[in-house]
């Protein structure tokens, strides 16, 4: 079945410090990936929309300078957390839809816990 | 908002009970889809049901999808305590943008006692 794996599982980090997140699509290709963040017992919140080869499309209300998006192949998507603060702290999760399938699941990533302190 | 909504928000019955979750969402879909999360882990996809469906079953599930109320349901048939978790529903939405991209309801917490 399709895979996509995310790194790291968990981060620690230091405040003003930078974060990358990892999304593979290990056995398909993605034109498109998801990014969300979830809060303590609350539900996930769609923070932008990433399309390889282009800009990532941003969610309202959502820094593009603090959650820096890159694509840059068909099966990598990465999230960087900029100047990170404790507030910056949750649970961050990656989708991705197989290329060329509209009518499909999306394929999550087990998620990456950031704790920054 | 851009979340659909799940009532109830949390639902609490004895095992070997059924349990009912609704979702309900706003703008037009191609599909939806449930999904199940325990506490601090990753999300778990149980099953899809596209527009053109209204009722899918998948072991122990029973999911409905009525368009015409933009709502959709699950069923958990003959509940055990490993079915205690965070139960969401996202909807493939079109977005102004052009593309699909999923929205998640605010989620039903299940806790199945034994």
């Amino acid at each position: 079945g399709a895979v996509v794996s995310q790194h790291p599982s968990r981060v620690i980090c230091k405040s003003g410090t930078s974060v990358k997140i990892e999304c593979r699509s290990l056995d398909f290709q993605a034109t498109t990936m998801f990014w969300y963040r979830q809060f303590p017992k609350k539900s996930l919140m769609l923070m932008a929309t990433s399309n390889e080869g282009s800009k990532a499309t941003y969610e309202q209300g959502v820094e593009k300078d603090k959650f820096l998006i890159n694509h840059a192949s068909l099966t990598l998507s990465t999230l960087t957390v900029t100047s990170a603060h404790p507030e910056d702290s949750s649970f961050y999760i990656c989708s991705a839809r197989v290329k060329g399938r509209l009518n499909t699941e999306a394929f999550f990533g087990q998620g990456t816990r950031l704790t920054v302190v | 908002s851009q979340q659909g909504e799940e009532d109830p928000q949390a639902l609490s019955i004895q095992e070997g009970e059924n349990a009912t979750m609704n979702c309900s969402y706003k703008t037009s879909i191609n599909n939806l889809q449930w999904y199940r999360q325990n506490s601090g882990r990753g999300l778990v996809h149980l099953i899809l049901i596209r527009s053109n469906e209204r009722e899918k079953h998948s072991g122990r599930l029973r999911v409905t999808l009525d368009t015409s109320k933009k709502s959709s349901s699950l069923l958990i048939t003959a509940s055990r305590a490993a079915d205690t978790a965070s139960y969401f529903c996202a909807t493939d939405a079109l977005a102004t943008s052009g593309t699909y991209k999923y929205i998640f309801g605010t989620g039903t917490r299940l806790k199945v006692l034994a």
